[in-house]
């Protein structure tokens, strides 16, 4: 599966949208980019994912780019509830998930 | 439905002693993970099953570690004899292949 790159940590004030990126430079055909988060002590929790189309759920929304070289998780109204590290994976259907080290939000009041 | 249930939530036990954690995966999901969090190394995956058949134990750290599920409902990782540095927060995943995972709270284990 593809290594995706992630900043390390960002903040973002309350109420305001949240835009993470995420760049999956070398990304194949078949590779599904999906989106999870780890609030502190607690599981990850899936968000979104998508292969080529923009989606949108009622967590979040997923833009990909049009050669799917990098991505944009928005929370488009972060409350402080949101703060967490949120990972960013490329995987095959029928590949396992790998973790990186992905962002560290935190959301400020 | 109730999610992953992962059992103990917290475990402290001393150098040498055997550890046994349990998951008990969402009903109808077949395939089963094994996942490992330190500070220095992050989420690990340590092993999957799917349909109860273990499919990658490539990540157990060594053969301290062993896992079995016995039918669809059961998990246990197990570590004989443990160490300091098994120390860690372990999670259990469950999934309908090809899907996401749904994972539980984690077992924090702390050896002595």
């Amino acid at each position: 599966d593809a290594k995706t790159t992630q900043p390390t940590s960002m903040d973002c004030a309350e109420g305001r949208a949240a835009n993470l990126p995420c760049n999956h430079s070398t990304i194949s055909g078949n590779e599904y980019v999906y989106w999870y988060r780890q609030i502190h002590s607690q599981g990850p929790q899936y968000i979104i994912h998508g292969l080529k189309n923009n989606e949108t759920n009622e967590m979040a929304s997923l833009i990909i780019t049009e050669d799917r070289k990098s991505s944009t998780l928005i929370l488009p109204h972060a409350t402080l509830r949101d703060t967490a590290v949120y990972y960013c994976i490329v995987r095959v259907t029928g590949n396992q998930f790998y973790f990186g080290t992905g962002t560290s939000l935190t959301v400020i009041p | 439905d109730a999610g992953v249930i992962q059992s103990p939530r917290h475990e402290v036990t001393e150098m040498g002693q055997e550890v046994t954690l349990r998951c008990k995966p969402i009903s109808g999901h077949n395939s089963l993970f094994w996942y490992r969090q330190t500070m220095m190394r992050g989420l690990e995956l340590l092993i999957y099953f799917n349909n109860n058949v273990p499919i990658d134990d490539s990540g157990m750290p060594e053969d301290r570690f062993s896992a079995k599920m016995p039918n669809a409902s059961f998990s246990t990782l197990k570590i004989q004899p443990s160490e300091p540095r098994d120390s860690a927060v372990y999670f259990c995943a469950s999934s309908e292949i090809n899907y996401g995972y749904t994972f539980g709270s984690g077992t924090r284990l702390t050896v002595v």
